[in-house]
């Protein structure tokens, strides 16, 4: 089914170890984008990118980075994770516009939710 | 900046009835779109329904449907003959047609329980 693909579906760390969340869409969207979900706050933009190639930081940039090297993959790399860094990571995706993504909203992924210990 | 404010932590109402999830935003913008996501205990976030901002008419979805009132900035979510699949967190969302990173800002969401 087309849609958006995150792994893994439950991650837990140690501090100070890094790794990778994996998201892939076969929409062809040019959009795509990586949102935390913390308990009691709404989501969170950490990063975005609006084609490959060009990524940008979001609210919550600090301890993240992004590549998009094809239009299908945007990974998100822990650098060195910090227990403020658990949360439920989403990643999103949608058609592009000049105003912005469409207004039919972004397409999301299952989420990964990640413990730092 | 834009706020968006949920006042509803938690709801809950017998199957069949009509509920109401209140949302409120803050915004200088005349151009934007508000959303509702519907997000299960699949972790799944789901899109409910969506509002343009320059239309007057509410948006409807089948059981769906919202009251736009753009000049007190408040969008609620109305769901008709309340199912029990429909327990989940809703979360309201606003986004600025044109902002430069294209972000939703989001409400912290209500609890929804659909009582059989």
């Amino acid at each position: 089914n087309a849609g958006v693909t995150q792994t893994p579906k439950f991650q837990v760390l140690k501090t100070g170890q890094s790794m990778t969340l994996q998201c892939a869409q076969d929409m062809n969207h040019e959009y795509m984008s990586w949102y935390r979900q913390d308990p009691g706050m709404g989501l969170r933009l950490i990063h975005y990118s609006v084609g490959a190639g060009i990524t940008d930081q979001g609210e919550v940039p600090n301890g993240y980075n992004v590549s998009r090297s094809t239009t299908e993959d945007f990974p998100l790399r822990l650098l060195s994770a910090a227990p403020s860094q658990t949360s439920v990571y989403f990643c999103a995706s949608s058609y592009f516009s000049g105003a912005g993504p469409t207004s039919s909203g972004y397409t999301f992924g299952s989420g990964t939710r990640l413990t730092v210990v | 900046a834009q706020t968006v404010t949920q006042s509803q932590p938690e709801m809950s109402v017998q199957e069949a009835e009509t509920v109401t999830l209140s949302c409120t935003y803050d915004t200088s913008e005349s151009n934007y779109y508000l959303f509702w996501y519907k997000q299960p205990p699949s972790r799944q976030m789901i899109l409910v329904i969506r509002q343009e901002a320059y239309k007057q008419q509410n948006a409807t979805e089948n059981r769906f449907s919202v009251n736009f009132q753009k000049a007190a900035k408040s969008f609620s979510l109305k769901i008709s003959d309340s199912q029990l699949g429909d327990t989940a967190m809703y979360f309201c969302a606003f986004m600025k047609q044109g902002d430069s990173n294209y972000q939703l800002i989001w409400g912290a969401g209500t609890k929804l329980i659909i009582k059989p």
